[in-house]
């Protein structure tokens, strides 16, 4: 069973720091993840995503992809409130399947 | 936004009854998916499609069929809807495989099942 663990969170951080989230998979062969932010009660949304071995960076948000130890990280510089969100790390099955395998998301929230 | 409807977006049955979902997209896009999330769980693959009438199995397909007869629609069929089916379902969209194209979402329909 090919799976993406997250933790649950809540992740609480103040105004203005890092966020830093964290991802695992246990597919080796994993090629491609994908973070995806998540308002409550609407869909998942696009943030970044990563192929190469490294990090990342778009605007405040930056992708690390650490493939020996199997972790994919996000960081969300200058956090802000309405950066509250849950966010989904998902990972490209490998072996040629169509499929990515998301995990069940980490909380995040920013308070002033 | 991706041009991407889901329809309907809320919709309460009983259980035994059939219940069809629609996804339509307006960017020609050649995958579809259908996912369901519940608490605790993520999103997980239900089917996709890679083209007209090319369809496949994702993680939790069991109580559950798909049809495409065009490009800009993908239908989910509950045969005979279940309890344990209600959910949030989710379809998505991209331009190319998974691996190599990221998948965009429409805005969800919420069955309940009664």
């Amino acid at each position: 069973q090919k799976e993406v663990e997250q933790n649950s969170g809540p992740l609480s951080v103040p105004e203005g720091a890092i966020a830093s989230l964290n991802c695992t998979y246990s597919d080796r062969g994993s090629q491609s993840f994908f973070w995806y932010r998540q308002y409550s009660g609407k869909s998942p949304e696009l943030i970044m995503f990563i192929y190469s071995n490294g990090d990342k960076e778009d605007g405040r948000f930056t992708a690390q992809l650490n493939k020996a130890s199997q972790y994919v990280s996000l960081l969300i510089r200058d956090s802000q409130p309405s950066d509250s969100a849950t966010y989904l790390c998902a990972g490209l099955v490998s072996g040629g399947y169509n499929k990515l395998i998301f995990g069940a998301g980490t909380r995040l929230a920013v308070h002033p | 936004d991706a041009g991407i409807t889901q329809s309907p977006r809320h919709k309460v049955t009983e259980t035994g009854t059939p219940v069809t979902l629609r996804c339509h997209q307006t960017e020609n896009h050649r995958y579809m998916y259908w996912y369901r999330q519940d608490p605790g769980h993520g999103l997980r693959l239900i089917h996709y499609s890679y083209g007209v009438k090319d369809t496949d199995k994702g993680e939790v397909s069991d109580g559950y069929s798909v049809s495409r007869s065009k490009t800009e629609d993908f239908l989910l069929t509950l045969e005979s809807a279940t309890s344990s089916q209600t959910s949030v379902y989710f379809c998505a969209i991209s331009d190319g495989g998974p691996g190599n194209q990221p998948q965009h979402f429409g805005d969800g329909t919420r069955l309940s099942i009664l």
